[in-house]
């Protein structure tokens, strides 16, 4: 699997759009991009998945470009409910289990 | 459709003691995954059932721990006996698919809080 490189950490405002990026060198012909959100005590969740270009849906939309040797998790109009762990993952969809790794992650603050 | 669900959220036990975590997975979900993060540490898989066999157990850390899906519906995982290091977060999650990055792919359920002492 693709090894994924995320910022630690990013502080935003109520109302601003958040973008965060998640760098991919080594990725894959058969490699999509998929994003988990992770909310304090609780497991988590898929947000948006896709493989090129653009792909927007009642959440979040993700940037891939061209080359997509990376990609950004794009928030819009975030509140204090968006405060969660983000997680971008790279493989091939048929990937087990075991070979999906979820990394550190970013942690999202956002104040008031 | 209810979501997966662990049991119990939170669980404080001595050293040596044995502690089980139970999960129940969305039905009709013939796969299973437990998954744990230890403290300050990246979440890291443990194992994956399809339907009550074992498909994939190359992340179960040790002999101490050992995972049950009896009859193919919940799942347990026994810890015995517990040790320091096993404290933090066990999820468990389930897919109707083999392979968990396919479109809304898992379900995690909201995870058991393990702490030894």
């Amino acid at each position: 699997l693709a090894k994924t490189t995320q910022p630690i950490s990013m502080d935003s405002y109520e109302g601003q759009e958040v973008n965060i990026t998640c760098s991919h060198n080594n990725i894959a012909t058969n490699d999509y991009i998929t994003w988990y959100q992770q909310f304090p005590s609780q497991g988590p969740r898929f947000i948006i998945q896709g493989y090129k270009t653009k792909v927007t849906n009642e959440v979040a939309s993700l940037f891939i470009p061209a080359d997509r040797k990376s990609s950004t998790l794009s928030l819009p109009r975030v509140s204090l409910s968006d405060t969660a762990v983000y997680y971008c993952l790279v493989g091939d969809i048929g990937s087990s289990a075991s070979k999906i790794i979820f990394g550190s992650g970013t942690r999202l603050s956002i104040r008031p | 459709e209810a979501g997966v669900t662990q049991f119990p959220s939170h669980s404080v036990i001595e050293k040596g003691q044995t502690v089980t975590l139970r999960c129940d997975p969305i039905s009709g979900h013939d796969n299973l995954y437990w998954y744990r993060r230890v403290m300050g540490k990246e979440i890291k898989f443990l194992l994956h059932f399809v339907k009550e066999s074992k498909q994939d157990e190359s992340g179960m850390p040790n002999n101490r721990f050992l995972a049950e899906r009896t009859g193919g519906t919940y799942s347990t995982l026994k810890v015995q006996p517990a040790e320091l290091e096993d404290s933090g977060v066990y999820f468990c999650a389930s897919s109707r698919e083999q392979s968990g990055l396919q479109t809304y792919g898992y379900t995690f359920g909201s995870g058991t809080r393990l702490t030894v002492v």
